[in-house]
């Protein structure tokens, strides 16, 4: 059982491309946190929103929360965007705990 | 910025061996967490811990102990390595409660259980 979805599992685009990375979650949440891992493993935070949408530089997060579903945009893809992109998301009373997508890896041709 | 640091990138032990993987973050962070990354798996949680000696059990904690004597550092212990342990390990530090705090992650290391 996985409680969040990712798709698609893997994306290949021409720099320049709008791209979307979609999460959908089956169990209630207080908020969905957007992750990027770059080559060689660290993971840095995004995005973290409970509702409506988050714009930061060329990224977009929006939020459904009735649909229980979230999707990633990013604008004029560039090759330094190459990473993967997990979406994690965070029930209520767990005590921080989040639920992790498998991630979707991104690649960015020039 | 948050610092969350983790003691070595590779790491390559023998089966059987005793293996310690240290994590330090400086933002006096409550909660710290140890998860394994796997290849279409994603992030388990192996073991969280909310405040100094305190620990639970995550989803895959078979194999795996934890320690937290001081509240900046949450070492990670396979007890008899296995080669099934072989895998990138991630830790994360976040503020205490229920308020959605965003979790902060080290660069993982890279074990190899040969």
């Amino acid at each position: 059982k996985n409680e969040v979805e990712q798709s698609p599992q893997n994306l290949t685009a021409q720099e320049g491309e709008f791209i979307t990375i979609n999460c959908s979650y089956s169990v209630g949440i207080s908020a969905l946190h957007w992750l990027q891992q770059h080559p060689g493993g660290g993971i840095v935070s995004l995005f973290m929103l409970s509702s409506g949408k988050k714009k930061h530089g060329r990224l977009i997060a929006t939020i459904n929360i009735q649909e229980k579903h979230s999707s990633l945009h990013i604008t004029a893809s560039h090759p330094r965007d190459s990473a993967v992109y997990i979406c994690a998301v965070f029930p209520p009373n767990t005590g921080n705990q989040f639920y992790f997508g498998t991630g979707t890896s991104l690649t960015v041709i020039p | 910025d948050v610092k969350v640091t983790q003691s070595s990138r590779y790491l390559v032990k023998r089966t059987g061996e005793k293996v310690f993987l240290e994590c330090v973050q400086d933002m006096d962070h409550e909660n710290m967490f140890w998860y394994r990354q796997d290849p279409g798996l994603g992030l388990r949680l192996i073991y969280f811990s909310y405040d100094v000696k305190m620990k639970e059990k995550g989803d895959i904690p078979e194999g795996y102990s934890v320690s937290r004597e001081k509240k900046e550092r949450f070492s990670l212990i396979l007890e008899s390595a296995s080669t099934n342990q072989t895998s990138m390990y991630l830790c994360a530090s976040s503020e205490q409660g229920y308020s959605n705090q965003p979790q902060h992650f080290g660069d993982g290391t890279r074990l190899s259980i040969l």
